[in-house]
C-alpha cells in the first residue's frame, strides 16, 4: 500500500537554528515526490518535485533531497516567515497522489 | 492567485442535507482532484478526474459524488451530509507535464 509518513509532527526552532524535516514513503512506482507549504486557512503551495534518488532542489533557505526510501527538507537559518506546515506527497504510477500528515514548523524570533 | 476558486468558502449545514461544493479553474489543466483535510490526517483523496469523461474514486469516496461539467469545473456533492464529513475540502488541478498540483483556497464545511 502506498503511504507517506512525516516526522516530526511539530518542530519549534529559534530563528537561525537549522534543522531537517523527514518524509518516509512506500510507493508502487515513484513518479515524483513533492513538497508543499501550507499556511493556516490556505491551500497547499507547491515547493519542489524530486524524481530520482540523489536529486536535490533548492529555494531560498529550503533544500530538498531524495533517497529511495525518504526525503528530507533542510531548512537553513530559518526566519519567522518560514513558519508553516510542510507537506510531503508522492505520485504513483497510476498518477494518484498520497500525502503525509505534515510537519508544523514554528520559528521563534 | 485566483486560478483555482472554490465556492462556498465556508458552509454550515445540518445532518441529512444535500450539499454541493464547486471548483473552477482558469489554468487550462486537464486533471482535477477533490481532497479532504482533517487535523492530523493530512490530505485524503476523494475523487479525481483526468478529463471530462474520466472520473475515478479516491481513498475515501463513500458518501460523496462528483460531476465534471466542463474542463474547468469539478463539483463535489454530499448527498446526505453527516457530522463526520465536517472537514476542510480542497480542490486541486494539475497536468501530465506539470511537476505538482495547484490547490484552491479550500471550503470549510461543518455538519451539525
Amino acid at each position: 500500500e502506498d503511504q507517506v509518513t512525516q516526522s516530526p509532527e511539530a518542530l519549534r526552532l529559534q530563528e537561525g537554528e537549522s534543522s531537517s524535516l523527514n518524509c518516509s514513503y512506500t510507493v508502487s512506482g515513484l513518479r515524483g515526490l513533492f513538497w508543499y507549504r501550507q499556511d493556516p486557512g490556505k491551500g497547499p503551495e507547491f515547493l519542489f518535485t524530486l524524481y530520482s534518488a540523489g536529486e536535490e532542489k533548492e529555494k531560498e533557505r529550503l533544500k530538498a533531497t531524495l533517497t529511495k526510501k525518504e526525503s528530507f527538507l533542510h531548512i537553513t537559518a530559518p526566519k519567522p516567515e518560514d513558519s508553516a506546515t510542510y507537506l510531503c506527497a508522492v505520485r504513483n504510477n497510476f498518477n494518484k497522489f498520497y500525502f503525509g500528515s505534515g510537519t508544523k514548523l514554528n520559528v521563534k524570533p | 492567485d485566483a486560478d483555482v476558486t472554490q465556492t462556498p468558502r465556508n458552509r454550515i449545514t445540518k445532518t441529512g442535507k444535500r450539499i454541493m461544493l464547486e471548483c473552477s479553474q482558469t489554468k487550462g489543466h486537464d486533471r482535477m482532484y477533490w481532497y479532504r483535510q482533517d487535523p492530523g490526517l493530512g490530505l485524503q483523496l476523494i475523487y479525481y478526474s483526468f478529463d471530462v469523461k474520466d472520473i475515478n474514486k479516491g481513498e475515501i469516496s463513500d458518501g460523496y459524488s462528483v460531476s465534471r461539467q466542463a474542463q474547468a469545473k469539478f463539483s463535489l456533492s454530499l448527498e446526505s451530509a453527516i457530522p463526520n464529513q465536517t472537514a476542510l475540502y480542497f480542490c486541486a488541478t494539475s497536468d501530465s507535464w506539470l511537476p505538482g498540483q495547484f490547490f484552491g483556497p479550500g471550503t470549510r464545511l461543518t455538519v451539525l
